[in-house]
This record gives C-alpha cells, structure tokens and sequence, in this order.
C-alpha cells in the first residue's frame, strides 16, 4: 500500500502525559498537512509542511502541539501535557508539487484523553 | 476558499443514483469543486474534482452549473458501502489547503 500512513491508529492516555503520532506521506509527495476531526464536525486544518518546512500553522495549534518534518519526508505531531479536550482524530494528509489542491488523507490516529 | 452549503443529510435507495447537491454561490473564477467522503471511522477519500465542464471518473460524476454557483455530485447505483459523509468543497490555486464543513450524511437504504 503506497497511501499515507499513519501511527499509532489508536492511543489512550491519561491527561498530563505527552503524545506523538508519526506520518508517513505518499511517496515524492513534498506537502503535507495535518488536520484534526472532533466528533460530528468536518476536519479542521492544523498545520502545513513544504519539504521540511512549516508554512502555516492555524490558531488551533497551541503551544502543546508541535509538529516537525525533519527531512522532509515523515512527519510527528506531539502533544504535551494532553487535555481531554484534545481527544481527537488526527489526520495526515499528503499532495504532490505545486499544482492543484487534491489532497490524500491517511486513516487517521485517534486520540483519547482519560 | 468559498463558502459551501449542503443539507445535513439525505437517504438513498440502494441501485438508485445518489444525487447530492453543493451551492457555493461566491466561488470565484480559479476555484476548483472538491469532493470528499468519509465513511466512518477513516479518513476522508478524494472523490472528483472539476472547475467548469462537468467531470466523471470510476467514482462518481459531477455537474457543475453554467453560473458556477452550485453543483451536484452523482453516484449513479448506491450501494450499501457509499454510506458516509460527503464534503463539497471549493478552493483555489491560491489556498493551500482545503476547508472543510459539515457535509451531507448519505445514508444508502437496502
């Protein structure tokens, strides 16, 4: 399979720890994107990377989130000190160059705060 | 990107063609008509996309209006599996990324 990936699928934690979800894009795909899904709403953009750096990062994004892509290719995003309210799936997305929007989504990660 | 609008939700009987309407009434002239769906649990899936003519692919077909201002995405025999939330979508060149609603929730109907 040569879609996004995502890591892990699914993690519990208890709410003050740190946790870091890891994406791996579709090949030669140079944009990636991460987005985060509540419960009966549409996903919402969280941030966007071209190669190794982080063009945008919207208001969601706290200063517990962090994102990196260090070499341009995989990606982890990392919550510290997790809230219930952080209880989420969190989505990878990935597109290649320059032209055109589509973007392809992995399956998602799903986070419980407990 | 431009605001779209679609009803919350819409039922379909299997083997009949889905028809889901979008409006996006402000769409400005280089934004293309996305659609996503998402069936539960997973992530959303790339369907169609057109900016003028209308467009089909192994998926589905998409009809966008003369005016621009609406368009409506059809799956043309609904089986029980098209059950999931349907995003339209209208974003330009110029945006990187794509803005997300509500969607429709097709339920397929044995």
């Amino acid at each position: 399979d040569t879609g996004v990936s995502q890591n892990p699928r699914h993690k519990i934690t208890k709410r003050g720890q740190n946790v870091t979800f890891r994406c791996d894009p579709i090949s030669e795909h140079n944009r990636l994107y991460w987005y985060r899904q509540t419960l009966g709403q549409g996903p919402e953009f969280l941030t966007y990377f071209q190669n190794e750096a982080q063009l945008e990062k919207s208001r969601l994004l706290s200063d517990r989130f962090s994102a990196e892509r260090p070499k341009g290719s995989f990606s982890t995003l990392e919550i510290q000190r997790t809230e219930q309210g952080d209880s989420a799936m969190y989505l990878c997305a990935s597109r290649p160059g320059a032209t055109g929007n589509t973007i392809y989504f992995g399956e998602g990660s799903w986070l419980t705060v407990v | 990107d431009a605001k779209t609008t679609q009803p919350p939700s819409m039922d379909c009987a299997e083997g009949r063609a889905a028809n889901l309407p979008c409006n996006h009434s402000t769409i400005s002239g280089n934004e293309y008509v996305y659609w996503y769906r998402q069936i539960h649990s997973q992530g959303p899936q790339y369907i169609i996309h057109g900016l003028k003519n209308n467009e089909t692919n192994e998926m589905a077909s998409l009809i966008i209006t003369e005016d621009r201002k609406s368009s409506t995405l059809i799956l043309p025999h609904a089986t029980l599996r098209d059950t999931a939330v349907y995003y339209c979508i209208a974003s330009g060149a110029g945006s990187y990324q794509l803005t997300f609603g509500k969607g429709t929730k097709l339920s397929v109907i044995p």
